[in-house]
């Protein structure tokens, strides 16, 4: 079956950096993608990945390792409104997007 | 504002009502989709709307019913539910969807749906 792992809830100081993980084992790789969702509010794309390596938004970076089923997503100088869950999705051989779900993000001062 | 809005935000409906919950975006967008999102969960794709044509049913209980009049707007129809169906249901949009690529979805805000 297809599976996205990441963790469901991480605690981080405000001013620091957090990175939150996912794997994902699927049939097939199209790209995965990152989304904030404040509580009771939509998702809001963060960030694509299709090819190896680290992309990076700001304070905010994306790495991809393909052959590890393997992403990161990266909060640099966190901020109180950093507080939300991370989704990763991974788009699979038949351009499905499969669904993690999610870490919370808490943020502390 | 993510250009794309959610009616109502909140329902409360017994399990014998009916009531449709509506999804509307002004992006231009051509391709529409209805998530149910339970606490804990990974989001669940139900419904994708493509050029107005459905083209995506996750083996959806009938009791879920969407609807596309057009490219802006959609629909899902809702009735006998169950207590289970309580959830936050999201519509999304796109650009159209074609056989290689894929464009990032923009969300509405969702609907809240508590069946008692």
């Amino acid at each position: 079956g297809q599976n996205i792992d990441q963790p469901t809830e991480m605690t981080a100081t405000e001013g620091a950096i957090v990175q939150i993980n996912c794997t994902y084992q699927t049939s097939g790789f199209n790209g995965l993608f990152w989304y904030q969702q404040h509580a009771g509010e939509a998702p809001t794309f963060l960030s694509y990945n299709v090819l190896d390596g680290l992309e990076e938004k700001g304070r905010f970076s994306s790495f991809l390792s393909r052959s590890k089923g393997y992403s990161y997503l990266l909060l640099k100088e966190l901020q109180m409104k950093d507080s939300a869950s991370y989704l990763c999705a991974v788009l699979d051989s038949n351009y499905q997007l499969i669904w993690g779900a999610g870490t919370k993000l808490i943020i502390k001062p | 504002e993510t250009g794309v809005t959610q009616t109502p935000r909140h329902l409360v409906m017994g399990m014998t009502n009916k009531k449709s919950l509506k999804c509307e975006q002004h992006l231009g967008h051509n391709a529409m989709y209805w998530y149910k999102q339970s606490a804990k969960k990974p989001l669940e794709l139900m419904f994708v709307y493509s050029l107005e044509e459905r083209v995506e049913n996750n083996s959806v209980p009938s009791r879920f019913s969407p609807e596309c009049p057009n490219s802006s707007h959609l629909f899902l129809h809702l009735h006998t539910l169950q207590p289970e169906d309580s959830a936050l249901y999201l519509c999304a949009s796109s650009q159209a969807l074609t056989a290689d690529t894929y464009y990032e979805q923009y969300f509405g805000p969702g609907t809240r749906l508590t069946v008692t």
